[in-house]
């Protein structure tokens, strides 16, 4: 069942903790993305990578981390430094060269 | 600055009568427009992109590039189309970036 998993679904910090989400997928894309979801803001880049050991910064990285060093995985770290970090995280994936993005169910962080 | 603007949060019609989800696009280049959809308790799914000039279910969308426009029309809405629909704008590159909208929340009522 091809597709792209993210975990844990749900999840509770305190404040000052930093934090890991995962994000799999076994769809052989290249491309895999970060995106922030915010009621009424929409969607919003954290970091995206193209290739295996590369990634770029998109419009809000700050106070976040992510590192790919296998092309199934991209996980990000929520850091302490990251000022509202409640918020629905989306992991998505796609072939290089195209734009059409398939995403995961998402990850629900709370920060108490 | 490239940007996509949503301008209603909420879009309540009842079944049967036509729908359209209003998008507008900033950007200097040759954009290529996506709508999403996100229905409840589902994973965001691509539904259609201008490029294809296709009809997915019963929805289309016209890129007007005078008005810098992208609406998402169907002409006669069911109780399944309830859902959110974000439209989203790729610049030049083919990097996969995509700029999303705010998002708007369809209500289809019976």
């Amino acid at each position: 069942d091809g597709g792209i998993t993210q975990s844990p679904k749900y999840l509770f910090r305190k404040e000052g903790q930093n934090v890991t989400l995962s994000c799999e997928q076994n769809l052989n894309h290249d491309a895999m993305y970060w995106y922030r979801q915010d009621p009424g803001q929409g969607l919003r880049l954290i970091y995206y990578s193209q290739i295996v050991n590369d990634f770029q910064k998109g419009d809000i990285a700050e106070g976040y981390s992510v590192s790919r060093e296998k092309k199934e995985s991209f996980p990000l770290t929520v850091t302490s430094a990251q000022k509202n970090p409640t918020a629905f995280y989306l992991c998505a994936s796609s072939i290089t060269g195209a734009n059409v993005l398939t995403f995961g169910a998402g990850s629900r962080l709370t920060v108490l | 600055a490239q940007r996509v603007t949503q301008p209603e949060k909420l879009l309540s019609v009842f079944k049967g009568a036509p729908v359209e989800l209003k998008c507008n696009y900033s950007y200097s280049g040759s954009p290529e427009l996506f709508w999403y959809v996100q229905y409840s308790r589902q994973r965001l799914q691509l539904l259609l992109r201008h490029i294809s000039r296709e009809s997915i279910k019963g929805f289309t969308a016209d890129l007007n590039k005078g008005e810098t426009s992208f609406h998402l029309k169907k002409p006669f809405a069911q109780e399944e189309d309830s859902a959110m629909y974000y439209c989203a704008l790729s610049g030049s590159g083919n990097t996969g970036k995509l700029i999303f909208g705010q998002g708007t929340t369809l209500q289809v009522k019976p």
